[in-house]
């Protein structure tokens, strides 16, 4: 099976500009999470879909918004982009995003704001 | 709380064994997780263990888990240059909630 993947792997934006990140889950995985990576605050969790919609979502500002497709691929938005948002962006996928699931990373967007 | 907690660096020498550790606040996490994370490039899940195991071993690795104490350590035995990375523990509660992570560095 292919893994997860993930475009673009490197952007680069200016402050006030939006952006869009892209993930391809694992064939079958229905569940897609998004984790940003920052030096400083390391590797924090975004937000979750299932079947379409959001099912967890973690401590962001709402200028970050994400959706999935009913092919199960998801995109996340961040508005307004700010410095701090310069960051390493992953996706991870899974089968129905269960506790007891492991969960398989892609190889991240890197995302400068200049 | 949600922290999880690990050193940040650890030095050896290739042929030596390495231990990372991790002390985790939620009793009520089911799986905890080691991912390994080389320059550049994403997470990749190296082994995990259920809550109810006390070690678990693949290969390499050795997953010891103190549960009383709360305490997660990855042990990696004969280490080799190419293990050389940054090592991220992680407790699942239906999100990854992961500690700082470990850089490992193996000299020759």
């Amino acid at each position: 099976k292919a893994g997860v993947t993930q475009t673009p792997r490197y952007l680069i934006k200016t402050r006030g500009q939006q952006v869009t990140l892209s993930c391809s889950p694992i064939s079958g995985h229905r569940s897609v999470s998004w984790y940003q990576q920052t030096p400083g605050q390391g590797l924090q969790f975004l937000f979750e879909y299932f079947s379409e919609t959001q099912r967890n979502k973690g401590n962001f500002p709402g200028r970050f918004s994400g959706r999935q497709f009913s092919n199960s691929r998801s995109e996340m938005n961040v508005s307004t982009l700010e410095l701090g948002d310069s960051a390493l962006y992953l996706c991870a996928s899974s089968s129905t995003g269960g506790e007891l699931e492991t969960q398989y990373f892609g190889p991240g967007t890197r995302l400068l704001v200049l | 709380g949600e922290d999880v907690e690990q050193s940040l660096f650890l030095s050896v020498r290739e042929g030596d064994s390495s231990v990372i550790n991790c002390t985790y606040t939620d009793s009520s996490s089911t799986y905890l997780y080691w991912y390994k994370q080389e320059p550049g490039a994403g997470l990749q899940l190296l082994t995990y263990i259920f809550s109810n195991m006390d070690m678990k071993q693949d290969q390499r690795l050795t997953v010891l888990l103190n549960k009383k104490d709360k305490h997660l350590s990855l042990r990696i035995a004969d280490t080799q240059t190419g293990d050389s990375a940054i090592y991220f523990c992680a407790e699942s509660k239906g999100k990854l909630i992961f500690g700082q992570g470990t850089e490992l560095s193996v000299k020759p």
